[in-house]
Formats: C-alpha cells, structure tokens, sequence
C-alpha cells in the first residue's frame, strides 16, 4: 500500500539552529514527493516538490529537501531555522494508477516549534 | 491574485441535516480537489475533478456525500444526513492541471461542526 509516515508528532529546534523534518515513503513505482506548510487558520501552502532529477530540491523560505532513494526518505531541511518557521509541516507523496488518475497521499504532519 | 476560497469558513449543523460546502478554485484551474482533514490528521483524499467530471472519487466514505462540478469552476459538496464524525475541516484545492509538475493550491478550509 501507498502511504507516507512523519514519525515526529513535534520537533523542537532554537532559532539560529538547522532544522529537519522527517519524512519516509511507501510507493510502488516513481515516487513524486511534496513538502507543505500549514500556518493557523491558514490553507496549505507548498514549499517544495521532487519529481525527478537533483536529489537536493530547494523551495520556498529557504527550505530544502533531500530525496534519498535507498532510504525511501524526504527530510525536510533549513540551515536557520527562523521563529517565524514555527507551524505544521506536511510530507505528501503522489502517486499514479494505471487508470491515468492521480491521488495524494499526505502524512500525519510535524509540528514544528522553533524557540527564541 | 485571487487564491482557492471557501465559503462558509465555519458550518454548525445538527446531526441528520444537510450540509453544502463551496469551493472557489484559481482561475483557470482544471484540477480540482477536495480533502477532509481531521484534528491531528494529514489531509485525507475526498474525490478530484478534471474539468467537471469527477475523475477519482473513491475517497467519498459513503453515499452520504457527494459533489458536483457543473461548469468544471467552481465545486460544491453535499453532505447528506449529517453524523457527528463528519465533523472536519473540508479542504479544497486546485491545480492548473494533473501533470506531475502541477503543485495544488489550498484554500483556507471549511470548518464543519455536527451537533
């Protein structure tokens, strides 16, 4: 089965400091990955996506993502992490059946807290 | 320029009523989704249209819901004989089409609260 996994519910990180979010995957076939951010009574937004090509994605606010294939894993990264960061992060993987149509699978999402 | 709105921003309805949520997608839009997040939850697939055929709806949980999307703009869905499990926030987003580079724009949500 398709599916993706956040394994932190929180992650805790002091500003200035780098910051990961975890995220690992479960496709059949070509994986295409996506990172979303998800601020208070605010629609998600996206950040970044892997299709094909570089293993390093780099998107919005300064964040990158790194795919790694033998890990079957998409982390999340950013060098400084900002207070501003502090929100809900959603790891997404879409897949493709052979009837041509396509679904998102989104992870359970990352709280992601970042102390002054 | 104008994103995905939703309307209402919040719905509280009693158990058993009938309920419809509007989804105003990006002009211009071909893809439309919808998605039911519910608290300490990813978004959870619904049904996607492509123009306005419902191209994937096997995320509907039961025949009590249903959408439409007459005129392949903008998206309504009926929830029919409301339970207090449908209590989410209904989720819509669209995209300018179902190629792989095609990142989907969300729109802020509807909050449904069933009584």
């Amino acid at each position: 089965a398709q599916s993706v996994a956040q394994p932190e519910d929180q992650v805790n990180v002091a500003e200035g400091n780098p910051l990961t979010v975890k995220c690992t995957y479960s496709v059949s076939g070509n994986p295409y990955l996506f990172w979303y951010v998800q601020y208070p009574n605010r629609g998600l937004q996206f950040l970044l996506k892997y299709i094909t090509g570089d293993n390093l994605v780099k998107g919005s606010y300064g964040f990158e993502a790194e795919f790694n294939k033998s890990q079957t894993s998409f982390h999340l990264k950013k060098p400084s992490a900002l207070v501003s960061d502090s929100a809900l992060y959603f790891c997404a993987v879409r897949t493709r059946y052979t009837s041509g149509t396509y679904k998102y699978i989104f992870g359970t999402g990352t709280r992601l807290k970042v102390l002054a | 320029g104008a994103g995905v709105s939703q309307t209402p921003s919040n719905k509280v309805t009693e158990k058993g009523k009938y309920v419809e949520l509007r989804c105003d997608p990006i002009s211009g839009h071909t893809a439309l989704y919808w998605y039911r997040q519910s608290l300490g939850q990813g978004p959870e697939f619904l049904i996607y249209f492509q123009g306005t055929g419902a191209a994937d709806d096997s995320g509907l949980p039961n025949d009590r819901f249903f959408a439409v999307r007459p005129e392949g703009s903008v998206s309504t869905l009926k929830i029919q004989r409301t339970e207090r499990g449908d209590s989410a926030v209904y989720l819509c987003a669209s995209s300018s089409g179902t190629g792989a580079f095609n990142e989907q724009f969300f729109g802020p949500g509807t909050r449904l609260t069933v009584l």
